[in-house]
């Protein structure tokens, strides 16, 4: 089957750096997508990789290592605002199958 | 806002009812996708339509069915509801097949009592 694993929580300072992880185990992989969603929102697209390497949005960045199904966000200058939870969602049987983690819960502190 | 709208905002409904949640997309855009999210399930696919015809199904239940009319919107359709059913239900847009980046609506909190 699909599984994509992320951290449940993570804690990080305001101005700081955090980087989420994201592993997958997904037959068929095309790519991985990166989403925000504030408590009783939607959720909102941050990012898109279909190949290897870092793809980079502002203070916002993604990696992917097909080799390794790895992925991750990177997000740098943290402000409150950005507490929030992310998932990862997996690509695979030509788009038509899309996975999402379970989701970090992200707490930006002052 | 994402330009996606979902109708109605909340929904509460007894078990064995049929309710339709309906969704307007993005001017433009040609694919509609369903997703739901619940505590236990996290957030899971249902189904895609593009152009008016399904394009791929997720973990859709056989109680739901979806369809997308010629003006682009879609309703989602529940029935014989199950409390398992409570969820909040999305719907996102995007102009392309693939839903790599898919735009959002504010969702249908659904209710089973």
């Amino acid at each position: 089957g699909q599984s994509l694993e992320q951290p449940s929580e993570v804690t990080a300072v305001e101005g700081a750096i955090v980087q989420i992880n994201c592993t997958y185990q997904t037959s068929g992989f095309y790519g991985l997508s990166w989403y925000q969603q504030h408590d009783g929102g939607a959720p909102t697209f941050l990012s898109y990789n279909a190949l290897d390497g870092l793809e980079e949005t502002g203070r916002f960045s993604s990696f992917l290592s097909r080799s390794d199904s790895y992925g991750y966000l990177l997000l740098q200058e943290l402000q409150m605002k950005d507490s929030a939870s992310y998932f990862c969602a997996a690509y695979s049987g030509g788009y038509q199958k899309v996975t999402f983690g379970t989701g970090t819960k992200l707490q930006v502190i002052p | 806002d994402s330009g996606v709208t979902q109708t109605p905002k909340h929904l509460i409904t007894a078990t064995g009812q049929r309710v339709t949640l309906r969704c307007s997309p993005r001017s433009g855009d040609l694919s509609v996708y369903w997703y739901q999210q619940s505590l236990d399930q996290g957030l899971q696919f249902l189904i895609q339509y593009y152009n008016g015809e399904e394009r791929a199904k997720g973990n859709i239940l056989e109680r739901f069915s979806a369809q997308q009319f010629p003006d682009l919107h879609s309703e989602l359709n529940l029935s014989s509801l199950e409390l398992g059913d409570s969820a909040l239900y999305f719907c996102a847009s995007s102009p392309y097949t693939e839903n790599t980046e898919a735009f959002f609506g504010q969702g249908t909190r659904l209710t089973v009592v």
